[in-house]
């Protein structure tokens, strides 16, 4: 069973950062691509990253270039977001999300259940 | 970059009714890249449609998918209890990754 656990979510300041993780279980983590959606209250949902199985390859949503990083380590099947220089509009709930193949150019077929991110002074 | 526009915002209907949700592409979807989500409140989404008509894995043949270029449809042929929620559509076709604004499909 295909499970996605986020975590590293809070609390920061704005011009603050956070780091996120996501464990994944159930598949063999380096075969498929992985990314990032968030969701703020009340609203729809945002692609924010994604990353080839491999690692070779990375996307960002323009809104956070420059400012967040996407990683793995496919030997410990884990996902990371770094984000720094965050800014209040950023509150969201942040989900990690499974890509169906290896590139980040297909549907998320697993979601884990979100970790809540808050930019507040 | 892609928008989608899904329409209506809100659609109320009684179960066993059908539902009928649009999602409209700002320019041509590459290879029918358009996928369909279901979320609940509080909850994760759950991928239902890829590939514009593919089923995902444990979705009922109640929910098919249809469209090309740039209209695409969800269609739930009855509604069961379990279906009133959000649904939203995705490209994947081009970067960067866009989805609709949501369709509520709520109980009447």
């Amino acid at each position: 069973e295909v499970q996605l656990l986020e975590s590293g979510g809070g609390m920061v300041q704005p011009g603050g950062s956070l780091r996120l993780s996501c464990a994944a279980s159930g598949f063999t983590f380096n075969i498929y691509a992985m990314g990032w959606v968030r969701q703020a209250p009340g609203k729809g949902l945002e692609w924010v990253s994604g990353l080839s199985g491999g690692g070779a390859s990375t996307d960002y949503a323009d809104s956070v270039k420059g400012r967040f990083t996407i990683s793995r380590d496919n030997s410990k099947n884990t996902l990371y977001l770094q984000m720094n220089s965050l800014r209040v509009e950023e509150t969201a709930v942040y989900y990690c999300a499974k890509f169906k193949v290896g590139t980040c150019y297909s549907a998320f077929d697993f979601w884990g259940p979100g970790t809540l991110v808050t930019v507040s002074s | 970059e892609i928008v989608l526009t899904q329409s209506p915002g809100t659609l109320s209907l009684s179960p066993g009714e059908r539902a009928t949700l649009s999602c409209r592409a700002s320019q041509s979807v590459s290879s029918n890249y358009l996928a369909w989500y279901q979320q609940k409140p509080g909850q994760a989404p759950r991928l239902l449609i890829s590939g514009t008509s593919f089923r995902a894995t444990g979705i009922p043949d109640r929910f098919s998918g249809s469209g090309s270029g740039t209209d695409f449809t969800l269609t739930i042929s009855r509604l069961e209890p379990e279906d009133f929620a959000v649904y939203y559509c995705q490209q994947y076709g081009k970067s960067p990754l866009t989805f609709g604004g949501g369709t509520k499909v709520e109980i009447k």
